[in-house]
């Protein structure tokens, strides 16, 4: 089955440095991949997706993913964080099926901090 | 482009009582679209996709008779929550795909139900 996996619950970054959000996952086939973002009390925002090509993938308000097939790794990442980026985090996969149901992960809560 | 709305943003109702909760794609004609609910704290858990002309699924534990699900034309899908309990009460949102390949879901801004 597929499956993604935030190891963290929560990270911590003081504003202006560069921020790190962590997913793996575990997929058959060719790996399809999303990041979205929630801000309290809303629903979610898409920031950026990985289908095939460069392992660097930019999106949304700064931010990139990096797509690492050896480590099985979808990490988030951003140079230079603000404290509006604080807000709930959220890895996707596609699950089998032909609606492309999606599959989150547990979510990471990143907290910057001025 | 890709904007989903959500109606009410907010609700309040007695026990007992229904809710109807819409999510609409405003520019793009939406082939499917998703309800979720969320639970302080945690991930989204589907609960059932919807097609539009057809019937909905549902995932397994969740009540199709409690949850109505109806998904009349490419741009417009509700959710009933029908004899409502305060266990029901949760942030439901509800997301919408365009056609065609592994097109990201855009979700709407999610409908805070507080059963009294």
């Amino acid at each position: 089955a597929q499956s993604v996996a935030q190891p963290e619950d929560q990270v911590k970054v003081a504003e202006g440095n560069p921020l790190t959000v962590k997913c793996t996952y575990s997929v058959s086939g060719n790996p399809y991949l999303f990041w979205y973002v929630q801000y309290p009390n809303r629903g979610l925002q898409f920031l950026l997706k990985y289908i095939t090509g460069d392992n660097l993938v930019k999106g949304s308000y700064g931010f990139e993913a990096e797509f690492n097939k050896s480590q099985t790794s979808f990490h988030l990442k951003k140079p230079s964080a603000l404290v509006s980026d604080s807000a709930l985090y959220f890895c996707a996969v596609p699950t089998s099926g032909g609606y492309q149901k999606v599959t989150f992960g547990t979510g990471t809560k990143l907290q910057v901090i001025p | 482009g890709a904007v989903v709305s959500q109606h009410p943003s907010r609700v309040i109702c007695k026990s007992g009582t229904s809710v109807k909760i819409e999510c609409r794609s405003l520019d793009f004609q939406a082939t499917t679209m998703f309800w979720y609910r969320q639970f302080p704290k945690q991930s989204l858990m589907l609960m059932a996709t919807s097609n539009e002309g057809s019937k909905a699924t549902y995932e397994q534990g969740v009540e199709k008779d409690k949850f109505l699900i109806n998904h009349a034309s490419l741009t417009l899908s509700t959710l009933t929550v029908t004899s409502a309990h305060p266990e029901d009460s949760s942030f439901y949102i509800c997301s919408a795909r365009k056609a065609g390949g592994y097109n990201e879901q855009f979700f709407g801004p999610g409908t805070r139900l507080t059963v009294l």
